[in-house]
This record gives C-alpha cells, sequence and structure tokens, in this order.
C-alpha cells in the first residue's frame, strides 16, 4: 500500500514564526502535492513538484515556499505565518503514469493553527 | 477555468438505504479522468471510484456507483446500502490530458449515515 507520511497531526505556532510542514511517500512517485483545505472551499493546490528541486506554482501559492531536494520528501514552508494561515494542509503523490492509474494518494493531514 | 461544483454542502441517509451525491464539471478538454475520494472524519482522503471519460459504461465498485452524463458534463456518486461507515466527506475531481498531474476537486458533500 502506498503510504504518505506527514510529520505532525497538529501544530500550533505564533504569528511570524517560520513554519515547516513535512511530508514523505514510499511508493516512489514522481509527483507530490500540497492542498489547503478549508470549509466551503473544498482542496485548493498550493504548490505541486513533479521532480526533485522542481516544482510548480498552483492557486494559492502567496505566502508558501516548498522544498524538494529528494524524490520522497516534500516540505511546504510558511515563512512568516499569519492568522489567516490557520487550516487543514493535506499532501499527496501520485505516480507518473498516464491514463487512470493516475491517481493521488493523501496523508492524513495537518491542522496548524496560528495564534 | 477548471471548475468543479458540488451543489449539496450536506446530505444524509438512512442505514441501508440509497443517496445520490450530485458532481458537475466544467472543461472543454474531450480527454479527461472523473474521481470520487471519500475523508472519513480524522482520517485520510482515499479513493472510492473512479471513470474514464471516453468510457460510455458507468464505473461501479461494490456499492458504489456512478452516473456519468458525458453532455451534461455531470458526474454523481450512488451509494447503495448505506451503511455508518460512509459517513465521511466527498470530493469530486477530476484530471485532463492536458492539466498532466493536476487535480481540480469540488467543495464536498459531507454525508450523515442516520442508524
Amino acid at each position: 500500500d502506498v503510504k504518505v507520511t506527514q510529520s505532525s497531526r497538529y501544530l500550533v505556532k505564533r504569528t511570524g514564526e517560520k513554519v515547516f510542514l513535512e511530508c514523505v511517500q514510499d511508493m516512489d512517485h514522481e509527483n507530490m502535492f500540497w492542498y489547503r483545505q478549508d470549509p466551503g472551499l473544498g482542496l485548493r493546490l498550493i504548490y505541486f513538484s513533479y521532480d526533485v528541486k522542481m516544482k510548480e506554482k498552483g492557486d494559492i501559492p502567496e505566502g508558501y515556499s516548498v522544498s524538494r531536494e529528494k524524490k520522497e520528501r516534500f516540505s511546504l514552508i510558511l515563512e512568516s505565518a499569519s492568522t489567516n494561515q490557520t487550516s487543514m494542509y493535506l499532501c499527496a503523490s501520485s505516480p507518473l503514469v498516464t491514463g487512470g492509474k493516475n491517481i493521488q494518494y493523501f496523508g492524513a493531514g495537518t491542522r496548524l493553527s496560528v495564534l | 477555468a477548471q471548475t468543479v461544483t458540488q451543489s449539496q454542502p450536506e446530505m444524509s441517509v438512512q442505514e441501508a438505504e440509497t443517496v445520490t451525491l450530485s458532481c458537475t464539471y466544467d472543461t472543454s478538454e474531450s480527454d479527461y479522468y472523473l474521481f470520487w475520494y471519500k475523508q472519513p472524519p480524522s482520517r485520510q482522503m482515499i479513493l472510492v471510484i473512479r471513470q474514464e471519460a471516453y468510457k460510455q459504461q458507468n464505473a461501479t465498485e461494490n456499492r458504489f456507483s456512478v452516473n456519468f452524463q458525458k453532455a451534461a458534463k455531470s458526474f454523481s456518486l450512488k451509494i447503495s446500502d448505506s451503511q455508518l461507515g460512509d459517513a465521511a466527506m466527498y470530493f469530486c475531481a477530476y484530471r485532463t490530458r492536458n492539466t498532466g498531474n493536476q487535480f481540480y476537486f469540488g467543495t464536498g458533500t459531507s454525508l450523515t449515515v442516520i442508524p
């Protein structure tokens, strides 16, 4: 089974802090994604990566950055956390295949509260 | 713009009954894939069912089936013989060949199963 592991389930940080959210997958997937999930807004893509050291902006990249130094690990960075970044963050990965087998596998999520 | 609309924020169903969750999408592409994901409370999101747009036959996975109406751009999920474990947030999503690895998600439908 594919396993996508997010390092923290719950995180509480203060405004202005630098925050790191870590995600590791064990299936050698090329693609990795960071989403933000808010009630009534569904999942919104922050950033994704299709290869080591490669990254692409999603729909809401402002206030975030990412790092992918190794294939299995994709980090989301909040350079200076703000209260409006309080949310659930989901990491996902997918293989580099075409067709219906290209599905996303999700981690359990990190619920971040910025005070 | 790529959009997915789930018009039912909340639904409820009596145990053992059938419920249908609605989803419409908007794309100008002809080659795409549709998905329903399930997110149980405090648990990670998992794939329920998928449909290739070029296939006319509706996908089925045990008690889960879809009604895919390509011309209407509609992709509803039917859950038969509902069980307590079906209670979750359900997200409709799609991916097109031209968007590559990027998925587009709806805002979700929260399903309650009444014993």
